[in-house]
């Protein structure tokens, strides 16, 4: 089955670390994002990639990194500059890279800081 | 740049019965597209409907219809003969070029 996997499901970390989300699909789409998103609020892009081996900043991109070596692949890591990691993350892809951006979600990271 | 804007944070409906949730948003583009995102319980994002700008006709899928007002910038949702199922956080979304901007939600509670 076609579809988009994130890894762990549930993330503790200590404050000072970095940790890194994983995200994989296996649909062979071009464009790649990821989002946070705290409680009340609605998703914030963090960062997206339309390409291999290339990527831009979203909305709220301080204190995170993000790589896409690879089509199927783009981990994000919460660095210990970002001062509230304490959320839920979600990754999604898209195969249009234009105005007709449906995007399919993968079941999330939920990072807890200690 | 692009605003999407949910005025409700929580609607209740009874099973069976119509809801009608709304979004406005702010754009200076002609062709864009909007979508209409469903978040149970297990934080899974659904997408529920799509709406193409450039179509007059509202969109539909089975229960779920929309109201597509492009003059106004509205796009509402709505859920007809709700099921328990249905309860979940909902989130309207606008398609801008190269990624989505996102509504803050409305969580739909559903009774019995």
């Amino acid at each position: 089955d076609g579809g988009i996997t994130q890894s762990p499901k549930y993330l503790f970390r200590k404050e000072g670390q970095n940790v890194t989300l994983s995200c994989e699909q296996n649909l062979n789409h071009d464009a790649m994002y990821w989002y946070r998103q705290d409680p009340g609020q609605g998703l914030r892009l963090i960062y997206y990639s339309q390409i291999v081996n290339d990527f831009q900043k979203g909305d709220i991109a301080e204190g995170y990194s993000v790589s896409r070596e690879k089509k199927e692949s783009f981990p994000l890591t919460v660095t210990s500059a970002q001062k509230n990691p304490t959320a839920f993350y979600l990754c999604a892809s898209s195969s249009d890279r234009g105005s007709y951006n449906e995007q399919f979600f993968g079941p999330g990271t939920r990072l807890t800081v200690l | 740049a692009q605003t999407v804007t949910q005025s409700q944070p929580e609607m209740s409906v009874q099973e069976a019965e119509t809801v009608t949730l709304s979004c406005t948003y702010d754009t200076s583009e002609s062709d864009y597209y909007l979508f209409w995102y469903k978040q149970p319980p297990s934080r899974q994002m659904i997408l529920v409907i799509r709406q193409e700008a450039y179509k007059q006709q509202n969109a539909t899928e089975n229960r779920f219809s929309v109201n597509f007002q492009k003059a106004a910038k509205s796009f509402s949702l709505k859920i007809s003969d709700s099921q328990l199922g249905d309860a979940a956080m909902y989130f309207c979304a606008y398609s801008g070029f190269q990624k989505l901007v996102f509504g803050t939600g409305t969580r739909l509670l559903v009774s019995p």
